[in-house]
């Protein structure tokens, strides 16, 4: 069976600093994986994913994440967070042929000026 | 190329009534899921469509059915409703391919309230 962790259901950091949202996953076969991001009162915004090939994707608003399959992790960073990262992020994977994704409880990102 | 919309964006309900909520998918996608988010927490996934037929269930009851028209639109319907159900009602809409890599977009979504 597929599960997601997500490592700190709040986090911090200060404009300009680094953002490192970690995400653990278990899968019994090769996974594909996902960050959305949720914006207060939104649906849920697809950042990146990873399904095969490059272990380090590029996603949308300057966030990548590096697929790490000794370590199971799926961790996403950016190098200099903006207010306007505020937000929810989620990790989800992708679980089997009937296409569901299974999704962690989320992080929520919290950028002080 | 138009989104996922889903309608309506806010409903209230009482206990024991039914609802339906809809979404359209996105232009050229073949396959719909709807998740249910309670506040505080991730999508739960309660089933998906592909070519008008459920392709996988959650752990939901079966007060829980849905239905996928040819257009790939769809509608979630919840009968019995209970004051657990309230949460924001996610759809996402995909284009289902032969490796398993499909990609789900989402509507915004629809906060049902149950009093």
């Amino acid at each position: 069976a597929q599960s997601v962790t997500q490592l700190g259901s709040h986090v911090s950091v200060s404009e300009g600093a680094l953002v490192l949202l970690r995400c653990n996953y278990s899968s019994s076969v090769p996974p594909y994986l996902f960050w959305y991001v949720q914006y207060p009162n939104q649906g849920l915004q697809l950042l990146l994913k990873y399904t095969t090939g490059a272990t380090l994707v590029k996603g949308i608003n300057g966030f990548e994440a590096e697929f790490k399959k000794s370590e199971t992790s799926f961790h996403l960073t950016k190098p200099s967070a903006h207010m306007s990262d505020a937000a929810e992020y989620f990790c989800a994977v992708n679980a089997g042929n009937n296409r569901k994704l299974i999704w962690g409880l989320g992080t929520s990102l919290a950028v002080n000026p | 190329e138009t989104g996922v919309t889903q309608s309506p964006t806010h409903l209230i309900k009482t206990r024991g009534q039914q609802v339906t909520l809809r979404c359209s998918s996105q232009s050229g996608h073949n396959t719909v899921s709807w998740y249910q988010q309670a506040l505080g927490q991730g999508p739960q996934f309660i089933f998906q469509y592909y070519r008008e037929e459920e392709n996988g269930r959650g752990n939901f009851p079966p007060r829980f059915s849905g239905l996928q028209f040819p257009n790939y639109s769809s509608e979630l319907n919840v009968n019995a409703l209970e004051l657990d159900d309230s949460a924001l009602y996610l759809c996402a809409s995909s284009l289902r391919t032969s490796a398993n890599t499909d990609t789900q977009y989402f509507g915004p979504g629809t906060r049902l309230t149950v009093l």
